[in-house]
């Protein structure tokens, strides 16, 4: 069974900060996702990858399979990226659905 | 183009009652996630679907609980003779195919009195 943990657990910077929080696994996987969730709300998948890096505006991800590591980096932090952002890869062993981190609840202030 | 809608968004029940969820999926997705999220916990996988069949199951509680994703319809998760520790927030994710990103819908809060 996968393991996923992330840290920091918990991240408070200053706006415009450059960020970062970082997840590692156990079990060697074909994608990882990382997801953001505000409090109270729904869940918003920000990428799926399997190898290298991905950029959507503000947000980096990287992911390197051989060391089972991949990290989040938000530049030029806003007080609207604050959210709870959650690291979820798939369990192994063939099982379905995926395991989740327990998140990084980050807080930008103004 | 809708993403994934779920109803009701919450949920109030008595115990003993039951707890019906529903999910629609994104267009063109036929592969439904079910997942928990207990309060000050993270999220756990409950069931996957694909059109009127349940693939894997192994994070269903083994009693009251139960999953449905009719040819026509949405995917209703039911809860029978719901308990306090029922309360958490379901979410239900859809996916084209088990290769591709789940879409994730905003959840249903379900809460027990």
């Amino acid at each position: 069974k996968n393991e996923v943990e992330q840290s920091p657990q918990n991240l408070t910077a200053q706006e415009g900060e450059f960020i970062t929080i970082n997840c590692s696994y156990s079990v060697g996987i074909s994608a990882l996702h990382w997801l953001q969730q505000h409090p109270g709300g729904g869940i918003v998948s920000l990428f799926m990858l399997s190898s290298g890096k991905k950029k959507h505006g503000r947000l980096i991800a990287t992911i390197n399979i051989q060391e089972k590591h991949s990290s989040l980096h938000i530049t030029a932090s806003h007080p609207r990226d604050s959210a709870v952002y959650i690291c979820a890869a798939p369990p192994g062993g063939g099982a379905d659905g995926l395991t989740f981190g327990k998140g990084t609840h980050l807080i930008i202030q103004p | 183009n809708a993403g994934v809608m779920q109803n009701p968004r919450h949920l109030v029940r008595r115990r003993g009652q039951e707890a019906r969820l529903r999910c629609s999926p994104m267009k063109g997705h036929s592969h439904v996630y079910w997942y928990r999220q207990l309060p000050e916990e993270g999220l756990k996988f409950m069931v996957y679907l694909q059109k009127e069949n349940i693939i894997d199951e192994s994070g269903m509680p083994k009693e009251r609980f139960s999953a449905e994703f009719p040819k026509e319809g949405p995917s209703i998760l039911r809860i029978q003779q719901v308990v306090r520790g029922d309360s958490a927030a379901y979410f239900c994710a859809s996916s084209p195919d088990r290769a591709q990103p789940q879409h994730f819908g905003d959840g249903t809060r379900l809460s027990i009195l």
